[in-house]
Order: structure tokens, then sequence, then C-alpha cells
């Protein structure tokens, strides 16, 4: 299995420009997470899925849009790019099996500079 | 939303010492998590604590939990280079809103 998997893991964009960050899993996982991390703040949660066809907003929505249109894949959107943007972005998946609030798992990053 | 924040900072110890890092958090949990991120690379999972558990290990690791406190704890014994890497903490609240709060983070170097 590939697990969580991250396209593209790099991308420059100039201020004003769109483009979308894409998140797969193989795990049949229902939900999955989109996270920026930024130095010296940890991960912060940008939107989030509990399955198909959902999203909902988590700490850092403003700028991003989300859409969840099949089970595996979580489509991160950025509409108009603004250097704020820059960070590295990160997806997660865990099973809601086994109760609750278990372990996440993650992939490898993208790492978005917009100029 | 409830936030880890995890002491010290920055660590720097010697192969084979133990290295102590803590976590410290605000609101009622469901669960403690520890993630492990090497440089450059996605968080991994280290180990899970339920609010109910008090000291749980897996390998090397030993993590304790005091609800009272509200705070937990991360040790990692007889450290190996392979353990340099930063270190965080994440919460799961216990009002279910399915997400996990992550603290700043702790970097350790563990010198050969």
């Amino acid at each position: 299995n590939a697990g969580v998997t991250q396209t593209p893991k790099f991308r420059v964009l100039k201020t004003g420009q769109s483009m979308t960050l894409l998140c797969a899993q193989d795990m049949n996982h229902e939900y999955m997470y989109w996270y920026r991390q930024d130095p010296g703040m940890g991960l912060r949660l940008i939107h989030y899925s509990v399955g198909e066809g959902t999203t909902a907003k988590g700490e850092v929505p403003d700028g991003y849009n989300v859409s969840r249109l099949k089970k595996q894949n979580f489509l991160l959107g950025l509409e108009s790019a603004a250097p704020s943007q820059t960070s590295v972005y990160f997806c997660a998946s865990r099973t809601h099996l086994g109760g609750s609030y278990n372990e996440q798992f993650f992939g490898p990053g993208t790492r978005l500079t917009v100029l | 939303s409830q936030q880890g924040e995890e002491d010290p900072q920055a660590l720097s110890i010697q192969e084979g010492e133990n290295a102590t890092m803590n976590c410290s958090y605000k609101t009622s949990i469901n669960n403690l998590q520890w993630y492990r991120q090497n440089s450059g690379r996605g968080l991994v999972h280290l180990i899970l604590i339920r609010s109910n558990e008090r000291e749980k290990h897996s390998g090397r690791l030993r993590v304790t939990l005091d609800t009272s406190k509200k705070s937990s704890s991360l040790l990692i014994t007889a450290s190996r280079a392979a353990d340099t890497a930063s270190y965080f903490c994440a919460t799961a609240g216990a009002g279910g809103n399915n997400r996990l709060a992550f603290g700043k983070g702790n970097q350790v170097v563990v010198i050969p």
C-alpha cells in the first residue's frame, strides 16, 4: 500500500495564481485532513472531511477550498494565492473504525511558495 | 481550540542518553498522541494514551499522562542518532469533533 500520497511535492506560485493540491489514500479511510505547517507554529488544521461528499472548516480555512468527491481523494484549492499561504501542506487520513480519535496517517507534504 | 504545548522546544543529547519532553494542554481530552517528524518528511504516529490511562510503553518510548495537571511527557530511552527529529504532541478533545490539536513541537538532536 502507498498509504497517503500528495501531489505535487513542490510548487512556486505568483500572487493571485490558483492551484489544487491532491491528496490520495488507499487505506479506505473515512476521515481526511489538510494541515499547514509554518516554522514555530506546529500544525494547523485548514479543512477536514468525515466522509465522501462532506467537508468542514478547521482552524485556518480562509483562502482555501476543499472537495471530497471520491472517498480516496481530498483536494485543497487555493483560488488566489497570497504570500501568507507560503507553507508546507500536509494531508492526513484515519479510519473511523475501532472508536474515535485514533491515529492519523500523514502524507509526505507539499512545499508551496507564493511570490 | 485546545493546544498541546511542548516544553522544552529544543534538546540536544548524546547518543545513549535519555530524552524527555513535556506537553501541556488546556481542556478535557479523549486521548493524547505523540508524533515524530524527520526533517522534510510527514509526521509518523508514535503512541496514543487515553484519558483513563496513566502510563504507556512502546519499545524505547514511555508516555505518561496526568489529567489533573493536564500534562504529558514522552521519554525516549537509550537514544540513537536516528531519533533526531521533531516530536509533536496532539490532543483529541473529549467533545467529539474528530480533530487533533497539535503543539508546536520539540526538536531533538542526538549526537553520535
